[in-house]
């Protein structure tokens, strides 16, 4: 029962690199989330998907891409990282149904540093 | 512009007394209201929720009250303990959003012993 994991759970690039971080569901859920979590912010969204190749911005999309080819894998990349991408980014997964039940299940989490 | 508001960063609380968390949102369509916890190296778990529908639920140690009319919803955890002591984040859903959620900045409880 590995539930929602992610890698890596640490990374360290330089400003420019490209870098994906990887988030993996076994639950099958319909939806998928990346979070970016900063001091003073919160939790906010940066891209989800409600089901496979469904893919829709969040809050604060620039500078990340994401897709989606299999219902269980949703991965997100920094195109050319920037320093006010250092981070640390959860990747969570929900359920679609008809009513109630909107909890997300979140994954470790990824810490990102750009240098 | 923050639709979800937690205005208190942090809370102290001894070990066995209350805890009593708050947030406020700003859009009326915000049909449902989860809290989840949050330990440091970890991802945020799912706590608690309640329906617009509804005015409290409970669970255990913790309550969650939600007061429409002011668009406000609180936390209560009695007793507290020291495994409490985490960040708490609550969190709301828009209507005809699917299960995407708006999150606050979040909270972090410390209970003393």
């Amino acid at each position: 029962d590995a539930g929602i994991t992610q890698s890596p759970r640490y990374k360290i690039t330089e400003t420019g690199r490209q870098v994906t971080l990887m988030c993996h569901q076994t639950w099958s859920h319909s939806y998928m989330f990346w979070y970016r979590q900063d001091l003073g912010h919160g939790l906010r969204l940066i891209y989800y998907s409600a089901a496979a190749d469904i893919t829709d911005k969040g809050e604060v999309p620039d500078g990340y891409v994401v897709s989606r080819s299999k219902t269980e894998n949703f991965p997100l990349t920094l195109e050319s990282a920037t320093r006010s991408q250092t981070s640390v980014y959860f990747c969570a997964s929900s359920e679609s149904r008809a009513q109630g039940g909107y909890e997300q299940y979140f994954g470790p989490g990824t810490r990102l540093t750009v240098t | 512009d923050q639709q979800v508001k937690q205005n208190s960063p942090s809370l102290s609380v001894q070990e066995g007394r209350i805890s009593i968390l708050n947030c406020d949102y700003t859009n009326s369509m915000f049909d449902y209201f989860l809290w989840y916890k949050k330990y440091p190296a970890e991802g945020p778990t799912f706590l608690i929720s309640i329906s617009s529908i509804k005015d409290k639920n409970e669970d255990g140690r913790f309550t969650v009250f939600l007061n429409k009319s002011a668009k406000h919803l609180s936390l209560h955890i009695v007793p507290s303990q020291p495994g409490d002591s985490a960040v708490y984040f609550c969190a709301a859903r828009l209507k005809a959003a699917g299960n995407k959620l708006t999150f606050g900045g979040g909270t972090r409880v410390l209970v003393k012993p």
